[in-house]
């Protein structure tokens, strides 16, 4: 069975704050990652994929390590608009189903 | 920007009746599927389609779901005689092709069964 798992949280910050989330999958074929957002009732959105070499998008750093099947993301200089659930989501590969984590809750405070 | 798009926003129904659930891919997108979240859990993947066909499904998707792509745009969820453990947010998403990984959500019907 394929699973994904997440610290659940929730995490409450103040702004400014930096923020890491863990994941790990249990699936050592897994070939894609890749971290989403959801917001509160609403479709989760792509927040970006996650390279063996480690990518950074601005205020957002995501890293995988293949050898301990662990992902992480880290948020820095934490906004209030960045409050929403944190989901880790692996795939086997291209258009194959996307295994979600339950997702971290974040909660950024004034 | 191109979304994913679906009807209804939210469907309430009693149990035993049958509901569909409609949604339009992306338009050059070839690949489409069906997740659910129930309120609270993880999102679960229910069903994926390619050439008019399912590609790979979930033991979730049992004999009372169904999907089908009636025309060139829509991609339709059929639940033959909705549940009590029905009740959930079904999103709809689509991918390009072979090479793309990014699957593009639709914003979710909120299906609640009495």
């Amino acid at each position: 069975r394929k699973e994904v798992e997440q610290d659940p949280g929730p995490f409450n910050v103040p702004e400014g704050a930096t923020v890491a989330f863990n994941c790990t999958y249990s699936n050592s074929a897994s070939q894609s990652f890749f971290w989403y957002r959801q917001d509160c009732r609403k479709e989760p959105k792509l927040l970006m994929s996650v390279y063996s070499s480690g990518n950074e998008d601005g205020r957002f750093t995501a890293q995988l390590n293949r050898a301990s099947q662990y992902i992480s993301l880290l948020i820095r200089d934490s906004k209030l608009s960045d409050s929403a659930t944190y989901l880790c989501v692996v795939t086997d590969s291209g258009n194959t189903p996307l295994v979600f984590g339950k997702g971290t809750r974040l909660s950024v405070i004034a | 920007e191109p979304e994913v798009t679906q009807t209804p926003s939210h469907q309430v129904t009693q149990m035993g009746q049958e509901v569909i659930l409609r949604c339009v891919p992306i338009s050059n997108h070839l690949y489409f599927y069906w997740y659910r979240q129930i309120l609270g859990q993880k999102v679960e993947f229910l069903v994926s389609f390619y050439n008019n066909e399912i590609s790979e499904k979930s033991e979730i998707f049992d004999d009372q779901f169904s999907v089908e792509r009636p025309d060139g745009s829509n991609f339709t969820l059929k639940i033959r005689s909705t549940k009590l453990e029905d009740s959930a947010m079904y999103f709809c998403a689509s991918s390009r092709d072979s090479t793309e990984e990014t699957q593009y959500f639709g914003p979710g019907t909120r299906l609640l069964v009495l």
